[in-house]
Order: C-alpha cells, then structure tokens, then sequence
C-alpha cells in the first residue's frame, strides 16, 4: 500500500468508550502529525511527532493522547470524549529536510461521531 | 496569531470558466504557502507550494500567486471542469521545522457545473 493509510475509516463511539485510531505511512517520511477537521472550521493542528521535536497544541485536552513507536506509525488513543469531540480526524507526514520542509500527504481521514 | 481567511465561501460556475480563489493571511512572516484540494468526506491533496521567496507557481491548469508584502495570495484555474468540485484550501506556514504549524482557512467550496 502507498501513501498515509488511516484506520478506520468510520467510527462510532460511546463517551465512556476507549479507543485508538492509527495512520500509517509509507513514503519513508520523518515527521507525523494529527488533525483535527470540524464541520465549519478551518484543520486545527494537534499533534507533531518528528525527528527533532514533538509538539502539541496546548489546547487539545487530555483525552486524546498519542503515541508514536517509530517513524512510519502514528496512533491517537481517545478516552472519555464528548459530543463535541465527533469530526474528522486527518494524519499527515512529510519529509524534513535541514533547510527545507516538504509538503505534507494526508490520509483520508477517520470519520468519528461520539454520542 | 496567525488568521488566514478565504473569500468567497462558496462559488458555483459553469464548465470552461477561469476563476479565482482568494487567500488571505495577517502575519507575513511565513515560510511557505500551500493551496489543498478536499474531496467531501476525503483527506487533503497538496496542489501548489509556494515558498516565501517566490511569486507564483504552476501546474497544469492551476496559477498560484504570493504577495507575501500585503498578506495575498490567489488560486487561478482555466477552464475549469466538472471535476474541478472541490473544497480549496489555503495553508501558510510560520517556520522551516516540522513542527512549524500549518494555519488553514476555513476553505472555498467551489462547484462546477456541467
């Protein structure tokens, strides 16, 4: 398979629920990240995983968490979410080179409702 | 803080028609500028980059210019075709590293018909 995968592709969850959704890449990319897509607002960054820094959005709650065990995997495990929460969540990754950042690819994105 | 803000909306034109999406931003200091292409329900295709330094950048049908001085940047497309429908997005960097975020407009919802 080429590109950002992302599994799954739909989901439906309960609050008390715990889950986790995962990207993959196969474009052999040093750098990951986590979107956040709501209805009406513009992708809100949440997480970067790279080889010289990993950063977050300061305003993403505690109920999401990532994880990334190396360079081509990246996870968001969700606790406890609310309502609110339900949006479509997009992975990208992208090559960093010293001097020059690349594009970013996107998966396709995993369609999450929260009820 | 960095706001980027797309006009118009929404636009629905007919086949064979040249268009403009219009880009704004309120930081100039960016590192590079990147125009999107969502399907509904899909994720993001990359269409044109545009590094600070530049002015525009083309491919195919797509013009992208930068006037990085006054906070601009426009989406040209010739003939525009059916399968053009799409929702554009503009994207402007702050910095070179990775975790230099992309800040998104909220996009322009474009529909053309046959």
């Amino acid at each position: 398979e080429t590109g950002v995968t992302q599994t799954p592709r739909h989901l439906v969850m309960g609050m008390t629920n715990k889950k986790s959704l995962k990207c993959e890449q196969h474009l052999g990319h040093n750098a990951m990240y986590w979107y956040k897509q709501s209805a009406k607002k513009p992708l809100e960054l949440m997480f970067v995983y790279s080889l010289e820094e990993r950063v977050e959005n300061n305003s993403v709650p505690s109920r999401f968490s990532p994880e990334c065990p190396n360079s081509s995997h990246l996870f968001l495990h969700l606790h406890t979410l609310q309502p609110e929460d339900s949006a479509l969540y997009l992975c990208a990754s992208s090559q960093y080179l010293a001097g020059r950042q690349e594009t970013q690819y996107f998966g396709p994105g995993t369609r999450l409702l929260v009820l | 803080k960095q706001e980027v803000t797309q006009i118009p909306a929404a636009l629905s034109v007919p086949e064979g028609e040249n268009l403009v999406l219009n880009c704004s931003f309120t930081d100039s200091a960016i590192y590079n500028l990147q125009w999107f292409r969502q399907d509904p329900g899909k994720g993001l295709t990359s269409l044109l980059l545009i590094q600070s330094s530049q002015r525009e950048q083309t491919s195919g049908r797509l013009n992208a210019s930068l006037d990085k001085s006054s906070g601009r940047s426009t989406l040209y497309i010739a003939a525009s075709q059916p399968g053009d429908s799409a929702t554009y997005l503009c994207a402007v960097r702050r910095g070179e590293t990775s975790g230099s975020r992309l800040t998104f407009g909220e996009g322009t919802q474009l529909t053309v018909n046959p």
